[in-house]
């Protein structure tokens, strides 16, 4: 069974400090993605990564894979509170996804 | 463009009752997931389709659970009968393959059905 463990499962931050979510698997995916879910709705796609090593940046979130492509990190700078919610990585696997146990975010004023 | 459209947004009903979900995909799209959140499991998939085909269904609980696409624009999942352990988000979500992709596109998510079973 492919399995995706997030760290750390609850994060409480103040506005404008940085922070780092991990993602890690046994297993090998064919690409990672990021999702984020807000209260009452969901998830929504943020970024996909499929190269080992790759590196993408969306405004003030870093988005890594693994060079193994077992695993992926997401780097929030200066993080606000709108960045608060649910982030999930999801692995590939064919036509379907694995989803992580995700990372509770909550970001103050 | 309307997204992925899911029916009732909350449903409460007593144990042993019959639950039926509804899902309304993005038109076009050819795969259509069926997801329960929860506290402790997170998200899991349940079944998907392709083409309104069942494709894998491993993730379906017990035989209480069923799921139909009788046509490209309408999926159900039913739960018969219910039982309190079935609480939770339950989510729908639609994609679409792209020729050449070798990776899991993007999925649209609706709303979600939040299911309380007393």
């Amino acid at each position: 069974t492919q399995l995706l463990e997030q760290s750390p499962q609850f994060l409480s931050i103040q506005e404008g400090e940085n922070l780092t979510v991990y993602c890690n698997s046994s297993s090998v995916f064919s690409s990672l993605q990021w999702y984020r879910q807000e209260p009452g709705e969901g998830p929504v796609l943020l970024v996909t990564v499929v190269t080992g090593g790759e590196v993408k940046k969306l405004k003030r979130l870093t988005f890594q894979f693994g060079d193994a492509r077992k695993d992926s990190s997401l780097h929030i700078t200066a993080a606000q509170p709108g960045d608060t919610g649910l982030y999930l990585c999801a692995g590939g696997d064919t036509d379907k996804l694995i989803f992580g146990t995700g990372t509770r975010l909550q970001v103050f004023p | 463009d309307a997204g992925v459209i899911q029916s009732p947004r909350h449903e409460v009903t007593e144990m042993g009752q019959e639950v039926t979900l509804r899902c309304k995909p993005i038109s076009g799209h050819d795969y259509l997931f069926w997801y329960r959140q929860t506290m402790m499991r997170g998200l899991e998939l349940l079944i998907y389709f392709n083409n309104n085909v069942p494709i894998d269904d491993s993730g379906m609980p017990e035989d209480r659970f069923s799921a139909k696409m009788p046509n490209a624009s309408f999926s159900t999942l039913k739960i018969q009968p219910s039982e309190p352990r079935d609480s939770a988000v339950y989510f729908c979500a639609s994609s679409l393959y792209v020729q050449g992709t070798e990776y899991g596109d993007t999925q649209y998510f609706g709303p979600g059905t939040r299911l309380t079973v007393l």
